[in-house]
């Protein structure tokens, strides 16, 4: 069974602090995809990145950083410094190898709250 | 930049009415989704479609549900018979060539609710 978990469903921090957002999986397959996705307030859901089963290199995009471990099928996410803007439910998606159709299995979403 | 567009962005229906939910995808996109997030909850997959036709779809996408890719840029999901707990944001997704593994980009969603 494919599955996502984000074992936290509500994280506040002040300004500036760093914040790191869980991300366990779980698939049995051996080729896969990792995906993040932001949802403002507004609504929309906003890609902010892609990672296959087979590049584990962790990634900085600016304040934002990934940690992708294998060991662990965990794929977390920090953000550097936040700021009120990054104030979203962020999810974490899984795209499965031997799915012929590429859906996404999305965890629960965890809410950030950045305080001024 | 090209995106996915979605229309109406809300709807509110009588319980038992039917409901076309519409959606525009990128143009030279060729793998295209519905999926679903009651509030406060996790996205959901409802259903995919390729080569006109339905690829997969989930438990959820029942009877109730159609999909159609009519005029070859549009992308519509019909809920034949609305029930109170199909309110939802409904999401149209859709991904390039070259691979499902590619991103996909999401619509800005309709909100959809059955009164």
């Amino acid at each position: 069974a494919q599955k996502v978990t984000q074992a936290q469903t509500e994280i506040s921090v002040v300004e500036k602090e760093d914040v790191t957002l869980d991300c366990v999986y779980e698939t049995r397959d051996t080729t896969y995809y990792l995906f993040w996705y932001k949802q403002p307030p507004s609504g929309e859901l906003v890609f902010l990145i892609r990672r296959n089963s087979f590049d584990e290199q962790n990634e900085i995009s600016g304040r934002y950083s990934w940690n992708f471990q294998k060991s662990t099928s965990s794929f977390n996410f920090t953000i550097t410094a936040s700021q009120v803007v990054d104030s979203a439910v962020y999810f974490c998606a899984l795209r499965v190898g031997s799915s012929n159709t590429g859906k996404l299995i999305f965890g629960q979403g965890t809410t950030l709250q950045v305080k001024p | 930049e090209p995106e996915v567009t979605q229309t109406p962005s809300h709807q509110v229906t009588q319980m038992g009415q039917e409901v076309i939910l519409r959606c525009v995808p990128i143009s030279n996109h060729l793998y295209f989704y519905w999926y679903r997030q009651i509030l406060g909850q996790k996205v959901e997959f409802l259903v995919s479609f390729y080569n006109n036709e339905i690829s997969e779809k989930s438990e959820i996408f029942d009877d109730q549900f159609s999909v159609e890719r009519p005029d070859g840029s549009n992308f519509t999901l019909k809920i034949r018979s609305t029930k109170l707990e199909d309110s939802a944001m409904y999401f149209c997704a859709s991904t390039p060539p070259g691979g499902f593994y590619n991103e996909q980009f999401f619509g800005p969603g309709t909100r959809l609710t059955v009164l």
